[in-house]
């Protein structure tokens, strides 16, 4: 099975950057995520790493050490819509099988 | 249509009733999922369906049965629910190749309440 955890809540400020830790035990990895959701809105894809090292996909970047079970997601030039929670997931080695942890809310202060 | 559309968007229903949740997708994906997310708690792996046959079942009570008609649809029945059993319940789906190959892609969610 998974153990999947990360903060529960994190506040910043417009323009600033925030890192939310993840860090997660598995029988088996291949490969993980992070989704953002607004409240009472789907999850949609943010990143994935599947290899050490840094993803970056314009304010958003993500980071994997597959031998420590640690990803970080760094958000940069905070925005007010980046408001949300973020979670956090990990793929096992059955390729169709996604486990999400619990989640960080982020909030975003003027 | 990258979509994943899911209706219906509310369902409120007795615990003697029988009710479907409904999912569908244009996007050829094969492996299609029913998750189950409580407030402020992350989503729940319930069913994925690949090619149309289940291939993973998470000790679901049988008051849930899915059901995947084609590669397009994918139903959630319904039947003597309980209150607890109230609920968002997402569906999403897979793509079957690079790049798309390892990310779901989320329906808006059925958000059922059982009285």
């Amino acid at each position: 099975g998974q153990n999947i955890d990360q903060p529960t809540e994190m506040t910043a400020t417009e323009g600033a950057i925030v890192q939310i830790n993840c860090t997660y035990q598995t029988s088996g990895f291949n490969g993980l995520f992070w989704y953002q959701q607004h409240a009472g809105e789907a999850p949609t894809f943010l990143s994935y790493n599947v290899l050490d090292g840094l993803e970056e996909k314009g304010r958003f970047s993500s980071f994997l050490s597959r031998s420590k079970g640690y990803s970080y997601l760094l958000l940069k030039e905070l925005q007010m819509k980046d408001s949300a929670s973020y979670l956090c997931a990990v793929r096992d080695r059955n390729d169709y099988k996604l486990s999400f942890g619990a989640g960080t809310t982020v909030t975003v202060r003027a | 249509d990258t979509e994943v559309t899911q209706t219906p968007k509310h369902l409120v229903m007795g615990m003697t009733n029988k009710k479907s949740l409904k999912c569908e997708q244009h996007m050829g994906h094969r492996a299609m999922y029913w998750y189950k997310q409580k407030a402020k708690k992350p989503p729940e792996l319930m069913f994925v369906y690949s090619y149309e046959k289940l291939s993973i079942n998470e000790s679901v009570p049988s008051r849930f049965s899915p059901e995947c008609p084609n590669s397009s649809l994918l139903n959630l029945h319904l039947h003597a629910l309980q209150p607890e059993d109230s609920a968002l319940y997402l569906c999403a789906s897979k793509g079957n190749s690079e790049p798309g190959a390892n990310v779901l892609t989320f329906g808006a969610g059925s958000r059922l309440t059982v009285l």
